[in-house]
């Protein structure tokens, strides 16, 4: 597609129940990332794939948080027994290049409310 | 340790008026400064992204500084219109041989409204 698509783009779920969040980057783009955004605050590193090398997973802010990138393609962000300060939006992001100053294009976001 | 700090926090001003936004970075090794502009509910979109020996870009309306003995950058807004209202990030890259989560570190954004 043209741009990075994320769906849903809006979400809300019962405190405790998993969910799913897709993101399709740019065709070819070998890069992706993912970030959280809470209220008022900047964006949050979590995950960050990039061709087929180990994902850096650092970001990650505890194991119920988990990510994988099917043939270098599509991505899953899985949020497990979710709780009220998983609420965020969760923006994906992805760039062509391996190294040096490539520009990144987000998503639109995926708004996430735990209630 | 890498920060980028924003200010000011949030900015009201009238329609047609210029404003400017700050941004201050201890990044090191430096890369590259880019400026985003986040609509409500939307992703970052990018505006200007500045090299170590780039001073100034323009972008229609946007114009961004960089001055990078001081590790300073501004963005100029000029003739402010009602689109304009949004967050604006400030984003510096490390330098490193390999790419990763670590050589993008986020400004949390100056907030700005455009009132008619």
């Amino acid at each position: 597609g043209a741009g990075v698509s994320q769906s849903p783009s809006n979400k809300v779920t019962e405190k405790g129940k998993d969910v799913e969040l897709r993101c399709d980057p740019i065709s070819g783009h070998t890069a992706l990332y993912w970030y959280r955004q809470s209220l008022g605050q900047g964006l949050e590193f979590l995950i960050y794939f990039q061709g087929n090398s180990a994902p850096d997973k650092s970001g990650l802010p505890s194991d119920r948080f988990s990510a994988e990138r099917t043939g270098g393609s599509v991505s899953t962000l899985t949020i497990q027994r979710t709780q009220q300060e998983d609420s965020a939006v969760y923006l994906c992001a992805s760039s062509p290049l391996l190294t040096g100053s490539g520009g990144y294009t987000f998503g639109s976001g995926t708004r996430l409310t735990v209630v | 340790k890498n920060q980028v700090e924003q200010s000011p926090q949030s900015l009201i001003i009238l329609e047609g008026k210029n404003c400017t936004l700050q941004c201050n970075y201890t990044v090191s090794p430096f890369s590259n400064l880019r400026w985003y502009k986040q609509d409500t509910g939307r992703g970052p979109v990018s505006l200007t992204i500045m090299t170590f020996s780039e001073n100034t870009k323009s972008n229609g309306r946007y114009t961004a500084t960089l001055d990078a003995d001081t590790k300073q950058s501004s963005l100029h807004i000029t003739a402010s219109q009602l689109s304009d209202s949004a967050s604006y990030i400030c984003v510096v890259s490390a330098a490193s041989r390999r790419r990763s989560q670590g050589n993008l570190i986020f400004g949390k954004g100056t907030k700005l409204s455009v009132k008619p």
